[in-house]
């Protein structure tokens, strides 16, 4: 059965530090898709990045990018340069392409920047 | 602003009484997913629709019900409230194709008295 584990379930960490998140998934499927959310205090859940388990490079938006290790089934994110206002909730979520449409989620990440 | 509009923004009723929770999915999107979030908790998928169909279940209770309409907007409805159905409820869309992310509406917060 598909799973995601977030095993960090609180950060602290101090302002302009970089931020890695980790996710492991668990699947058979060879076609899948690992997204990132972010849920702040105020409760709504945005997108933030999106790494296929074909694509050959590590996806990037901004100061987000993904360490992808397939081998491994590790999708960890990295947050560069941390701030404030990324104190969150971060959630990991999976998609297996051949077998199901559904996201299967974390439990989530509790990410608190220090100033 | 992802673009998927949710109503009321928060909801609050005693136990028994049925309310309906709506969504209006991004311009374009013909997949529409409700999620419940109880309190410090993770995501629980409930049902997602496409184009009008139910394309899948999740932990549904039979109290809840939900349905697209044909202009792609989506209704939860949920009767018999309890107590332990107070969450944060989420509508999200999205594009077709299995690589396309779900956007979030901003939630229905619902606190069942």
């Amino acid at each position: 059965a598909q799973k995601i584990t977030q095993t960090q379930p609180g950060m602290f960490v101090q302002e302009k530090e970089a931020v890695t998140l980790d996710c492991t998934y668990d699947t058979s499927d060879q076609s899948y898709g690992l997204f990132w959310y972010k849920q702040p205090s105020s409760g709504e859940m945005i997108f933030l990045i999106y790494q296929g388990s074909y694509d050959e490079q590590n996806a990037t938006e901004g100061r987000y990018s993904l360490n992808f290790q397939k081998a491994r089934k590790s999708a960890n994110l990295v947050i560069s340069a941390s701030q404030l206002g990324d104190s969150a909730m971060y959630f990991c979520a999976m998609r297996d392409f051949d077998s199901n449409y559904q996201l299967i989620w974390g439990a989530g990440t509790k990410l608190i920047i220090k100033p | 602003d992802s673009g998927v509009t949710q109503t009321p923004k928060h909801l609050i009723t005693a136990t028994g009484q049925r309310v309906t929770l709506r969504c209006s999915p991004r311009s374009g999107d013909l997949s529409v997913y409700w999620y419940q979030q109880s309190l410090d908790q993770g995501l629980q998928f409930l049902i997602q629709y496409y184009n009008g169909e139910e394309r899948a279940k999740g932990n549904i209770l039979e109290r809840f019900s939900a349905q697209q309409f044909p202009d792609l907007h989506s209704e939860l409805n949920l009767s018999s409230l309890e107590l332990g159905d107070s969450a944060l409820y989420f509508c999200a869309s999205s594009e077709t194709g299995v690589s396309q992310p779900q956007h979030f509406g901003d939630g229905t917060r619902l606190s069942i008295l």
